[in-house]
């Protein structure tokens, strides 16, 4: 069965530096890769999703992941938070081989804050 | 357009009442999936309708859960006689159907319920 995990519970880092939240998964063939935002009172948010092909993929509001099959992980990135960021980040997979059946398997989940 | 909505937001009951918790997806939207996240966990897939059938069913706890979608609308779910470790958070996310590779899913904002 797939897995997903994302080894940080909690990061703070101060507004203008760069961020990078780790995700690795568990899954037999090349998996359909997303991350979400949720910030409070709001449902979860698509952020990006990989699929196929380029390994580095953009997202909505500067957020960028990559795709290193070697070593299962699907990082987010951006290079300089806003405040606005601070929320709870989640990286999911869905199997690629489930037409018609999307559910998606979530990681715990890391909480974002964000100092001046 | 109005997004996934859902009801109520925040519920509290004591442990044997019942609770219902509704869903109502964007419109048009045939598939509407049912998650729950218990504090400090992984945010789990429960069931999976397109429109008013049960397409997948194996992530229900338990036979105290039923859930319904008559004609293929909006979605409840019922949980009967309600436990403690019943409480966390319920997402309700639907899309629609047909997109390659992957139907995107659209999440609500969640119901908080908590058992006492």
């Amino acid at each position: 069965a797939q897995s997903v995990t994302q080894p940080d519970i909690h990061i703070t880092v101060s507004e203008g530096a760069s961020l990078e939240l780790r995700c690795n998964y568990s899954y037999g063939a090349t998996p359909y890769l997303f991350w979400y935002v949720q910030s409070p009172g709001q449902g979860l948010q698509l952020l990006l999703k990989y699929f196929s092909g380029d390994t580095l993929v953009q997202g909505i509001k500067g957020f960028e992941a990559e795709f290193k099959r070697s070593q299962s992980s699907f990082n987010l990135r951006k290079p300089s938070v806003h405040w606005s960021d601070a929320a709870e980040y989640f990286c999911a997979v869905g199997d690629s081989f489930d037409f018609g059946n999307e559910k998606l398997t979530f990681g715990t989940g890391t909480r974002l804050t964000i100092i001046p | 357009e109005a997004g996934v909505t859902q009801f109520p937001s925040h519920s509290v009951i004591e442990k044997g009442q019942t609770v219902t918790l509704r869903c109502d997806p964007i419109s048009g939207h045939d598939n509407l999936y049912w998650y729950r996240r218990v504090m400090g966990k992984e945010i789990k897939f429960l069931l999976h309708f397109v429109k008013e059938s049960k397409q997948d069913e194996s992530g229900m706890p338990n036979n105290r859960f039923l859930a319904e979608r008559t004609g293929g609308t909006y979605s409840t779910l019922k949980v009967q006689p309600a436990e403690l470790e019943d409480s966390g958070v319920y997402f309700c996310a639907s899309s629609i159907s047909g997109e390659m590779p992957w139907d995107e899913q659209f999440f609500g904002p969640g119901t908080r319920l908590t058992v006492l």
